[in-house]
C-alpha cells in the first residue's frame, strides 16, 4: 500500500512569491489533514477535509492560504503571496472513517523556506 | 482550549537502557484520545502508541508503554531496550472525543538521542 505522498519535499521561495504544496493521501482515505510546524514549536492544525469538503478550516492562518481537494483525492495548499513567517514544515496526513481516532498516516512533509 | 506540554526538549539514553518521555495535557473533557508519534530524521511521523481516555489500562506496544494518569492529566512514554536506530523526535498528541472535533493538538516534541 502506498503511503501519503507529499511534494515537493523542499521549497525555497522569495517573499511575495506563490507556492503550491501537494498531498496524495492513501487511496480510500476520506479524511485528509494539513498541519504545520514552525521551527522549534508545536505542530499546529491547519485544516481537515472529508472527501472534497472542508470539515474544519479553523487553523488556516489567513486568506493567503488556500486549500483544495478536487474530487476528494489529492489536495493542494497554496500560499500566495508568501511571507517570511510562513516558513516551516507542512505535514499532510490521512485517515479512514474514524476521523483519526485510531491515528493518522503522515507524509514526510514539505519544508518551506521563504527568504 | 486544550493544550499539550512536553517539558523535555531533548533527552539522551544509553543503548539498551530505558527512558521515559513526559507529556502533560490540559482539558475539561472526559472523553479523548492520546497518541505518541515518532519522527526519525528526514522521515515521516509514525504512530507509536495510542490510549483511549476511558480505558484505565495503560497501552503497550512492544518496547513502548505508557503511564496514563487521567486525574493528573499525564501521559508519559516509556521506551525499553533503546536501540541505536531509535533516535527521533517524539510528539505527544491529544484528540477530543467530541463528535465534530477531530483535530490533533500536539506538543512541541522531545528529541531523543540514543548513545552507544
Amino acid at each position: 500500500e502506498a503511503g501519503v505522498t507529499q511534494f515537493p519535499s523542499h521549497s525555497v521561495i522569495e517573499k511575495g512569491q506563490t507556492v503550491t504544496l501537494r498531498c496524495d493521501p492513501i487511496s480510500g482515505h476520506d479524511n485528509l489533514y494539513w498541519y504545520r510546524r514552525v521551527m522549534g514549536k508545536e505542530i499546529k492544525f491547519l485544516l481537515h477535509f472529508v472527501k472534497e469538503s472542508k470539515q474544519d478550516e479553523s487553523g488556516m492562518p489567513n486568506n493567503r492560504f488556500l486549500a483544495e481537494r478536487t474530487g476528494g483525492t489529492y489536495s493542494t495548499l497554496k500560499v500566495q503571496p508568501a511571507e517570511l513567517e510562513d516558513s516551516g514544515v507542512y505535514f499532510c496526513a490521512s485517515s479512514q472513517q474514524d476521523f483519526g481516532a485510531y491515528g493518522y498516516t503522515f507524509g514526510s512533509g514539505t519544508r518551506l523556506t521563504v527568504v | 482550549a486544550q493544550t499539550v506540554t512536553q517539558s523535555q526538549p531533548e533527552m539522551s539514553v544509553q543503548e539498551a537502557e530505558t527512558v521515559t518521555l513526559s507529556c502533560t495535557y490540559d482539558t475539561s473533557e472526559s472523553d479523548y484520545y492520546l497518541f505518541w508519534y515518532k519522527q526519525p530524521p528526514s522521515r515521516q511521523m509514525i504512530l507509536v502508541i495510542r490510549q483511549e481516555a476511558y480505558k484505565q489500562q495503560n497501552a503497550t506496544e512492544n518496547r513502548f508503554s505508557v503511564n496514563f494518569q487521567k486525574a493528573a492529566k499525564s501521559f508519559s512514554l516509556k521506551i525499553s531496550d533503546s536501540q541505536l536506530g531509535g533516535a527521533a523526535m517524539y510528539f505527544c498528541a491529544y484528540r477530543s472525543g467530541t463528535s465534530g472535533t477531530y483535530k490533533y493538538i500536539f506538543g512541541t516534541g522531545t528529541r531523543l538521542k540514543v548513545l552507544a
